[in-house]
């Protein structure tokens, strides 16, 4: 799996765009970028994932950039329930679902009322 | 779809003792995994099945750990002669290619081991 490199922490004013960065320089073209969140003393929640185009659904936006290098996860209107730990995952070839996701430390995400 | 559960949420047993842990994941899901995660740190994988066979596993998953998934369905997660470096939340997800294209991987609650 790719190695990704998040930032340790990150405030965002409840009400506002939090905008999560993610480095992925050296995914593969068939690896998928996957998003997960893990609020306090609950397991990993599935966010959002994509390959080449971005993506929205109902919790989020994923923009990946054109040389697949780096991401950002948006939460378009952070609430208080959105603060967590969010990884950054680069999936297996196989999407995640063969192998095991790799997960580093995350970004912890405050929502700062 | 009634999520990934697992059993019991939380277990405090005494180093040395045995102890044994299941998953139930979403039904239709063919694949589950462990992981673990310590303090402060993300889940680490330890094993996968496709239906009941156990296919990778960790080097995290020393002789003390075994792990069966029987009939395909639920799964369970034994420790035998725990130590307090076991100590650590234990993760079950689940996922299927067939239903979500991707094999995107679906978690459970996890089961909080304290090892005295």
């Amino acid at each position: 799996d790719a190695k990704t490199t998040q930032p340790t922490s990150m405030d965002c004013a409840e009400g506002r765009a939090a905008n999560l960065p993610c480095n992925h320089s050296t995914i593969s073209g068939n690896e998928y970028v996957y998003w997960y969140r893990q609020i306090h003393s609950q397991g990993p929640q599935y966010i959002i994932h994509g390959l080449k185009n971005n993506e929205t659904n109902e919790m989020a936006s994923l923009i990946i950039t054109e040389d697949r290098k780096s991401s950002t996860l948006i939460l378009p209107h952070a609430t208080l329930r959105d603060t967590a730990v969010y990884y950054c995952i680069g999936g297996s070839p196989s999407g995640g679902g063969a192998d095991g996701l790799t997960f580093g430390k995350g970004t912890h995400l405050i929502i700062q009322p | 779809d009634t999520g990934v559960s697992q059993n019991p949420r939380h277990k405090i047993t005494k180093r040395g003792q045995n102890v044994t842990f299941r998953c139930d994941p979403i039904s239709e899901h063919n694949r589950l995994y462990w992981y673990r995660q310590t303090l402060g740190q993300g889940p680490e994988f330890l094993t996968y099945f496709q239906n009941e066979a156990q296919l990778e596993k960790s080097r995290l998953l020393s002789d003390r750990f075994s792990a069966e998934r029987p009939k395909g369905s639920f799964s369970t997660l034994e420790i035998q002669r725990t130590e307090q470096g076991d100590s650590a939340m234990y993760l079950c997800a689940s996922s299927s290619r067939r239903t979500s294209g991707t094999g995107t991987q679906y978690f459970g609650p996890g089961t909080r081991l304290l090892v005295l």
